[in-house]
């Protein structure tokens, strides 16, 4: 079946890195998103790797994607205050309307 | 402000009223999606639509009925919910098969 899961809480100190994971079950993704919500705001696409990339860089973004084990995450260097907010992991199948398949969401708590 | 608008963005409703939710998008967008985000559970698709017309219906109870009008504008209207309806509704909208830009998201309290 499609599923994807994310732990729903992870509390770093600014500064730090942030890594961010999630795990889906359906091989047949063509794209792999990660969306920021931030608090009363709909959700903002952040960066997507397709399935044939391992890696994808993009300023202070990393994404890393492991396609034998199903896993993808997202490294944030240096996280700052503003980057509290909820992420999201998403699965595109493959198909003419891209379903997306939604893990959760990640609460990330930035500490000063 | 995204390209995705939605109104209103609050929005409380008895159990016997009807109520409509407004998405308009000026991206030039040829799909346009109804997603719900309720806590602590994945967004759920909805709807979407493609072209104008409904591709795509997850099983959605018949008190939800969406409207397409044209590639700009997607209504979603309301009667007769239950409180276990109260959630944020997201609507989205995309060129065919590339990524979707979503809206602020309407936050509904059905009472």
């Amino acid at each position: 079946g499609e599923d994807v899961e994310q732990s729903l809480f992870l509390s770093v100190r600014e500064g730090d890195s942030s890594v961010i994971n999630c795990t889906y079950t359906d091989s047949s993704s063509t794209y792999l998103y990660w969306y920021k919500q931030e608090p009363g705001a709909g959700l903002q696409l952040l960066t997507y790797i397709f399935s044939n990339m391992d890696m994808k860089q993009d300023q202070r973004l990393t994404v890393l994607l492991n396609k034998k084990d199903k896993h993808l995450s997202l490294r944030i260097a240096d996280t700052q205050t503003g980057d509290s907010a909820i992420y999201f992991c998403a699965e595109s199948l493959s198909g003419n309307t891209g379903k997306l398949i939604f893990g959760q969401g990640t609460t990330l708590q930035v500490k000063p | 402000e995204t390209g995705v608008t939605q109104t209103p963005r609050h929005l409380v409703m008895g159990m016997t009223n009807k109520k409509s939710l407004k998405c308009e998008q000026h991206l030039g967008h040829n799909a346009m999606y109804w997603y719900k985000q309720s806590a602590k559970k994945p967004l759920e698709l909805m709807f979407v639509y493609s072209l104008e017309e409904r591709v795509e219906n997850n099983s959605v109870p018949s008190r939800f009925s969406p409207e397409c009008p044209n590639s700009s504008h997607l209504f979603l209207h309301l009667h007769t919910l239950q409180p276990e309806d109260s959630a944020l509704y997201l609507c989205a909208s995309s060129a065919l098969g590339e990524s979707r830009t979503f809206g602020p998201g309407t936050r509904l309290t059905v009472l």
